[in-house]
């Protein structure tokens, strides 16, 4: 089955520094790319979506400049948190969405990313 | 009132028990997917559909999409399948998906 691996699973760093989380699409090539934020005992909210070679789509209330996302290729996007704070920590999850064959293709998740910032 | 609706909220089984469950919506969809989610955090896609039911191992996830429900059916539990639930729906045109609040299944040897 497809497979999406991110990377880092886990990053413990100090307010101030920015991380960047990458999301990669092994076995297929990703034209969508969705990045997702959940606290616990919550459920996942969609931070942005993104699509090979074009700006990434933010959702109300997230800063698009605080989570840079770049997806330049259609195997690889990233999420780059800027100049993180406490209030950033988090579980962050990518999933990434082909479109071949033809049709409504499911989403394929990583495993995620929690993001500790001290 | 949630698009997405789960229930049970909680569920707490004896290994070898059959489970259900439940999602309901209120928007219309293109697809409506079944996740896993370990304590790990790590989620795995188990369906997606669209129409009638899907079976893969012990698990068969069905939807009706007149009365906008699903169901997911765990048969002979076993405490590997201890996870949250997660039902998603698909509205089709952005491919965004809508999250219900997950099912916590806890299953006891």
């Amino acid at each position: 089955g497809a497979v999406v691996s991110q990377h880092p699973s886990w990053v413990i760093c100090k307010s101030g520094t920015s991380v960047k989380i990458e999301c990669r699409s092994l076995d297929f090539q990703a034209t969508t790319m969705f990045w997702y934020r959940q606290f616990p005992k919550q459920s996942l909210m969609l931070m942005a979506t993104s699509n090979e070679g074009s700006k990434a789509t933010y959702e109300q209330g997230v800063e698009k400049d605080k989570f840079l996302i770049n997806h330049a290729s259609l195997t690889l996007s990233t999420l780059t948190v800027t100049s993180a704070h406490p209030e950033d920590s988090s579980f962050y999850i990518c999933s990434a969405r082909g479109d071949r064959p033809i049709g409504n293709q499911p989403q394929h998740f990583g495993d995620g990313t929690r993001l500790s910032i001290l | 009132k949630n698009e997405v609706e789960q229930s049970p909220q909680n569920l707490t089984a004896q290994e070898g028990e059959f489970i259900t469950i439940n999602c309901s919506y209120s928007v219309g969809i293109s697809a409506l997917h079944w996740l896993q989610q370990h304590p790990g955090g790590g989620i795995v896609s188990l369906f997606m559909l669209s129409s009638g039911k899907k079976k893969h191992g012990r698990l068969i996830a069905t939807i009706n999409i007149q009365e906008k429900h699903s169901s997911l059916h765990i048969t002979a539990s076993h405490p590997r399948d201890s996870a949250v639930y997660i039902c998603a729906v698909d509205r089709g045109a952005t491919n965004k998906l809508i999250f219900g609040t997950g099912t916590l299944l806890a299953v006891q040897p």
